[in-house]
């Protein structure tokens, strides 16, 4: 079952410049995006989400752009801080679990942001 | 700032025995969920629960697994007959509300080790 993928295992970039983590998605019935960053030993923080309705929303340093023809989204930091260093976690919800909360999650993708 | 707090963080067990894995919402969530994530694979949904009953699981969540909520804080994942294939980190999360757009919140984990 991959219908979340994200298919970079793991991106590196400089502090201060833009990290760009994608996600890409098979399931066109999905309603809801949510990111999550993990750090080690610590379960899952949400970030940000979005409604397939939306192309974009923001949340300070955090964007995520969503292209339903692509079924591809994308998070963007900017600008980058080494403190962001993480794993970043794409999960989606479709129209019935929208109404128990199952999430479905991508493999994750390791950000190392370098000083 | 509330927290989903998990115990034991860590636990080893026999292969065939049971073991309970306890996990405290955040007070006032009425929606509570299991996840797992096996070493080096993605976080998968296992249960969701609401108002005293399952209300969505996936096919992981066969017989040899239960939920119970036995009083008004406490939320438990109980597998009756450990395998190896069990070990795994298994997170908790609760939200206040249902929706696809929703933040969860997840505990720290429960890391399970099968021998």
């Amino acid at each position: 079952d991959q219908q979340v993928k994200q298919n970079s295992p793991s991106l590196s970039v400089q502090e201060g410049r833009i990290s760009i983590l994608n996600c890409d998605y098979t399931n066109s019935m999905f309603d809801y995006f949510l990111w999550y960053k993990k750090y080690p030993a610590e379960g899952p923080t949400f970030l940000i989400s979005i409604s397939s309705i939306k192309d974009k929303n923001e949340d300070g340093r955090f964007t995520v752009f969503l292209n339903k023809s692509a079924k591809h989204l994308s998070l963007h930091i900017v600008p980058s801080q080494p403190g962001d260093s993480a794993v970043y976690f794409c999960a989606a919800s479709a129209p019935y679990s929208s109404n128990t909360g199952k999430l479905i999650f991508g493999q994750g993708t390791t950000l190392q942001v370098k000083p | 700032e509330p927290e989903v707090t998990q115990t034991p963080s860590h636990q080893v067990t026999q292969m065939g025995q049971e073991v309970i894995l306890r996990c405290v919402p955040i007070s006032n969530h009425l929606y509570f969920y299991w996840y797992r994530q096996i070493l080096g694979q993605k976080v998968e949904f296992l249960v969701s629960f609401y108002n005293n009953e399952i209300s969505e699981k996936s096919e992981i969540f066969d017989d040899q697994f239960s939920v119970e909520r036995p009083d008004g804080s406490n939320f438990t994942l109980k597998i009756r007959s450990t395998k190896l294939e069990d070990s795994a980190m298994y997170f908790c999360a609760s939200t206040s509300v249902q929706g696809g757009g929703t933040e969860a919140f997840f505990g720290q984990g429960t890391r399970l080790t099968v021998v």
